[in-house]
């Protein structure tokens, strides 16, 4: 599985959208791009998830770039509870699961 | 529905001992997973199982070891703890085949202190 850069750690006001990138230039043509984030100390959890198309949830929208090298991740109107961190990665979605690497993520703090 | 539970939530642990970390699933997943986080890092492999039956090393299996039980039950052993190994120990599964969306579900997290 390729390997995922983001920032460390970034802010965001309270009401406004949050923009987290990341950038995966070694990913692969089946590869998908998920994000997942971690509250506090809870075990981490699942975000979206896309191959090349702009996704939406209720959580969140997803960015690919359209050589697939970078996405974005858009909290479209943060709240006090979204600060976490956010973990990009990158993995074959019907393939071997081995060894996902989530690094250390970009530590997202939503202010007042 | 549980989803991914984990036992215990804590423990400490004197260096040199020994202590399995268990992990249950309830969604039927095929592929179970063992990381660990240390303070202000992200989560790195141990172990993963990706069938019942199966399992292989991750980023960091020295000094652990796993069993994969049966299709819901995937432990992690400590067979001589060393203060190292002081760290937060998540437990995760996933459902890989075509038509799901691959997801990974994680456990609360197991506290690990070795003394």
């Amino acid at each position: 599985d390729a390997k995922t850069t983001q920032p460390p750690s970034m802010d965001c006001a309270e009401g406004r959208a949050a923009n987290l990138p990341c950038n995966h230039s070694t990913i692969s043509g089946n590869e998908y791009v998920y994000w997942y984030r971690q509250i506090h100390s809870q075990g981490p959890q699942y975000i979206i998830h896309g191959l090349k198309n702009n996704e939406t949830n209720e959580m969140a929208s997803l960015i690919i770039t359209e050589d697939r090298k970078s996405s974005t991740l858009i909290l479209p109107h943060a709240t006090l509870r979204d600060t976490a961190v956010y973990y990009c990665i990158v993995r074959v979605r019907g393939g071997s699961q081995g060894n996902l690497i989530f690094g250390k993520g970009t530590k997202l703090s939503v202010k007042p | 529905n549980a989803g991914v539970t984990q036992t215990p939530k804590f423990q400490v642990l004197k260096t040199g001992q020994s202590m399995t970390l268990q992990c249950a699933q309830d969604m039927n997943h095929n592929s179970m997973y063992w990381y660990r986080q240390d303070p202000g890092m992200g989560l790195r492999l141990i172990y993963y199982s990706a069938s019942e039956g199966t399992t292989d090393k991750g980023e960091v299996p020295n000094g652990y070891n796993v069993s994969r039980l049966n299709k819901r039950e995937f432990s992690l052993r400590l067979e001589s703890a060393a203060p190292s190994q002081t760290s937060v120990y998540f437990c995760a599964s996933s459902e890989p085949r075509g038509g799901t969306t691959g997801e990974l579900f994680f456990g609360e997290g197991s506290r690990l202190t070795v003394l």
